[in-house]
């Protein structure tokens, strides 16, 4: 069965650092979602992509974070400078053209020291 | 706007006993609506979802939900609970109706905590 992937699974980093995530949705899912999860909390969307166009990043903290998905498949969320509240668990999702159901990938674990 | 209440923070429980997971959501529109579970370190995976029809809607490991519309609930629920139920389970809302030039998003509740003791 497919499945979402990202790497890598945790990353320990020190603020004003940058760091770099990766996702590679389900082949042929052209909607692409990063989400923020904080701890005790649920997930929150940062963006979502349709194929290579940013449709939603209201959540999104430009100033310090970016998402790109050039080819329109896999994509790239980047901070620069990493804070300390930026500690959380970081999920792609993917979804199929006229489905319901978004697929999550298993997540990367951030930590800012 | 809409938002997703999950009444419980933390549901404990014995093996085999029945346990029932609160949901609440608020919308002014119709909503589809999801249940999510994420094991420790792991991402979500799909329980069930409800987009129409009956209201009791049955998933994956023997969870079942019910959809009642006059009091915005989709309580979740398992008749015989077992240790590898323990993880954290999420209710999700999405509107149906996709405005102009929008996109609907996921809306998440906080998690509920299940704990299945011996």
């Amino acid at each position: 069965e497919a499945e979402v992937a990202q790497s890598p699974r945790y990353k320990i980093t020190e603020k004003s650092q940058a760091v770099a995530f990766w996702c590679d949705p389900i082949s042929g899912h052209a909607t692409l979602y990063w989400y923020r999860q904080i701890l005790g909390q649920g997930p929150e969307l940062l963006v979502q992509f349709q194929d290579e166009s940013v449709v939603d990043d209201s959540q999104l903290p430009k100033d310090r974070f970016s998402a790109e998905r050039l080819k329109g498949v896999d994509s790239t969320l980047k901070i620069q400078p990493a804070e300390l509240g930026d500690s959380a668990m970081y999920l792609c999702a993917s979804r199929p053209a006229g489905a319901d159901t978004q697929y999550f990938g298993p997540g990367t674990r951030l930590t800012v020291l | 706007a809409q938002s997703v209440t999950q009444l419980d923070s933390q549901v404990p429980v014995f093996e085999e006993a029945p346990v029932e997971l609160r949901c609440n959501y608020s919308s002014s529109v119709s909503v589809y609506l999801f249940w999510y579970v994420q094991y420790p370190n792991q991402g979500l995976q799909l329980l069930l979802k409800y987009l129409s029809g009956s209201t009791l809607v049955k998933g994956i490991n023997g969870f079942e939900a019910e959809f009642n519309k006059s009091q915005t609930s989709f309580h979740l629920r398992k008749p015989s609970v077992h240790i590898s139920d323990t993880a954290e389970y999420f209710c999700a809302v999405r509107n149906q109706i996709i405005f102009s030039g929008g996109y609907n998003k996921l809306i998440f509740g906080a998690g509920t905590r299940l704990a299945v003791h011996p």
